[in-house]
């Protein structure tokens, strides 16, 4: 059974630094890898697909890298902004048809202004 | 563009209650559909999916159920509410590239 585990579980950085948000899986297996953020309360939002033929996504500020051989992938967020403060989530799909996704804890990050 | 909708946003409900949550998705045909709940302290997890009209999967074995009466629109539903079914309730579709996007969630309480 796929595990996802996102480390750290919580981060606070001051605006304006470039930081990484890991994310790992134990089964290699995957069709995709996605990552969301989540505001408080509220629905997910899809921030960037990775398929499982592909090495790296990018939107904007943000970039997804996916290494399926280590079940392991990273989000990249340069020039951080308060705006940015949310938890974001990872999330892998093992195929199958339309089995759903498996998500990791997540990681809760503040961004000081 | 594609949009889906949930309703209600919030629900409080007494333990032994009736539940129906309706999810709807706009824009695209066939989607697949599913339901997710959050609980507090724990992650996301897959309660249902569908892949056509009454066409349902299920996961986990709980009280809930789940129904697709149209292409575009999935329910979710329980004949008598737990204090555990309290939590986030995520319905989320997915299209040819299975990637998937969430509606706005509805926050259920049992009281």
């Amino acid at each position: 059974k796929q595990e996802v585990t996102q480390i750290p579980a919580a981060l606070s950085v001051p605006e304006g630094e470039n930081l990484v948000l890991n994310c790992s899986f134990t089964d290699s297996a995957i069709y995709n890898l996605q990552w969301f953020r989540q505001d408080p309360g509220k629905g997910l939002t899809s921030l960037l697909l990775i398929q499982s033929s592909q090495r790296e996504q990018t939107s904007g500020r943000l970039n997804a890298s996916l290494d399926k051989s280590s079940g392991r992938s990273t989000l990249y967020i340069a020039a951080s902004q308060p705006g940015d403060s949310a938890t974001y989530l990872c999330a892998t799909y093992s195929g199958g048809g339309a089995d759903g996704l498996t998500f990791g804890k997540g990681t809760h990050l503040i961004i000081q202004p | 563009s594609q949009t889906i909708h949930q309703w209600p946003a919030t629900l409080v409900q007494p333990v032994g209650s009736p539940l129906s949550l309706e999810c709807t998705v706009e824009g695209t045909s066939n989607p697949n559909l599913y339901w997710y709940r959050q609980a507090a302290g724990r992650g996301l997890q897959l309660l249902f999916y569908s892949v056509g009209i009454g066409q349902i999967s299920s996961e986990v074995p709980q009280n809930l159920s789940a129904s697709r009466p149209q292409d575009r629109q999935f329910i979710l539903s329980s004949k008598k509410l737990l204090l555990s079914d309290s939590g986030f309730y995520l319905c989320a579709w997915s299209g040819r590239r299975y990637e998937q996007y969430f509606g706005p969630g509805t926050r259920l309480t049992v009281t």
